[in-house]
Formats: C-alpha cells, structure tokens, sequence
C-alpha cells in the first residue's frame, strides 16, 4: 500500500489549526481483533525519533494532548491538530500497519508562519 | 519507564560492515518483536525487518536481505543489527523501535544511530 501525504509543507502560526492528509492507494485493513483501522500517524522533531500519536486512526496513544486528533476510513485519512503550540512544528508521517510490513508516506512538514 | 537505548555513531568505509545495539528496559524485553527501521539524510522512514525478541526468529525487507543480520541476547536485554557490504546509500540514522504482537504499530522508538558510509 502507497500512502501519500499532503501538502509537503504546511505554514501556519501558533494558535492556528492544522490539518494533514494522508490517502492510501488501496484501503487500508481493519483489525479482526478490535475493528480498529490500522492507520497511525508519528510525530518527528528534528534529531529526534518519530513519537506515535495516533493510532486505530483515531485514538491517542500514552500521554498525547488533546488538540491532536485522528480521522478517516478506508483510503482518506486526516491528522488534525486544533490549535497549534510552539513545541508542534515537526514532520509528520502516516503509516498503515495491516499490511506487512507497514508502510510509511513521505511525510508533511508543519512550519511556522 | 520504557528506554531503548541505542549504541552511538559510527562511519564506516565502502564495503565494511557495521553492528548497531539497542538496549531495552523498562519492559518484558522477550514480549515484543524488535524492528529496525532507517532514516537517510533528509527522507522518509524506511522498514529494515524485525526479530523476534523471543525466538530469535528474524524477517527482513526483500533490499536488505543477505546483507543484514538481526539477532538479540536475552540475558542482557539486547537486540543487534549488521549491515554488510555497507554502500554510501546505507548512510542513515538507524532506529530500534517495539512492536507487541508483530502489528508493526511502534510505540517506543530508541534514539537513532547515525551510520556513515565515507570513504
């Protein structure tokens, strides 16, 4: 499965909402075990290693604020982000995991404005 | 707390090979699969393969197979990747990252290790 993110780079300032998409070329799995769709988005700062956030496509993984939140079924998915803090602008990638061996998109850069 | 805990940088000559350790704590090491996944300067994320923490069974991605080794040493919580026949196209920052029931869903990630390929 090929995932495309979008856009590359999203500008915005603090405070401002951010919305990332991720499409799949295929959709992506269900799990037999809790229905949940098997699409995860990870957070990157520079230097640092991806931090998951989201998974199940939309539920929180240990410790993750509440302005970060996931959405999406089947083929189109969305990581939104209400209102953007300082420590937010990163990389961010989409995975789906239902399909050995996981694939990742190329990723969306959230900046500041 | 959950540590992966990765060996430091290295750079390696063309054709050289290289072994990069992780050490995990903070958790059941043989209940969860290790995977290692890569970074080049710049670019995506890009799965390497997994071992079984556990049973030492190991997979790996179709462009490293016969070149890279995954194995672990259960009596010090440690998992290992070798990359042979290093190319400059290895260089990267190299990730150790758990996965429970082999979902290939990472929840803890350890902290990367730069691998250079220079001559």
């Amino acid at each position: 499965i090929v995932l495309t993110q979008s856009p590359g780079t999203l500008s915005l300032s603090p405070g401002e909402r951010a919305t990332l998409s991720c499409r799949a070329s295929q959709s992506v799995s269900i799990s037999r075990s809790d229905s949940s769709t098997q699409l995860a988005w990870y957070q990157q700062k520079p230097g640092q290693a991806p931090r998951l956030l989201i998974y199940g496509a939309s539920s929180r993984a240990t410790g993750i604020p509440d302005r970060f939140s996931g959405s999406g079924s089947g083929t189109d998915f969305t990581l939104t982000i209400s209102r953007l803090e300082p420590e937010d602008f990163a990389v961010y990638y989409c995975q789906q995991y239902g399909s050995s061996p996981g694939t990742f998109g190329q990723g969306t850069k959230v900046e500041i404005k | 707390q959950v540590q992966l805990v990765q060996s430091g940088a290295d750079v390696k000559k063309p054709g050289a090979s290289v072994k990069v350790s992780c050490k995990a704590s903070g958790y059941t090491f043989t209940a969860y699969y290790m995977h290692w996944v890569r970074q080049a300067p710049g670019q995506g994320l890009e799965w390497v393969g997994w071992i079984n923490s556990n049973s030492g069974d190991t997979n790996y991605a179709q462009k490293f197979q016969g070149r890279v080794t995954m194995t672990r040493d259960t009596s010090i919580n440690t998992a290992y990747m070798e990359v042979n026949n290093l190319r400059s196209d290895d260089t990267a920052v190299y990730y150790c990252t758990r996965d429970q029931w082999l979902r290939f869903l990472f929840d803890y990630w350890g902290q990367g290790t730069l691998v250079t390929v220079s001559s």
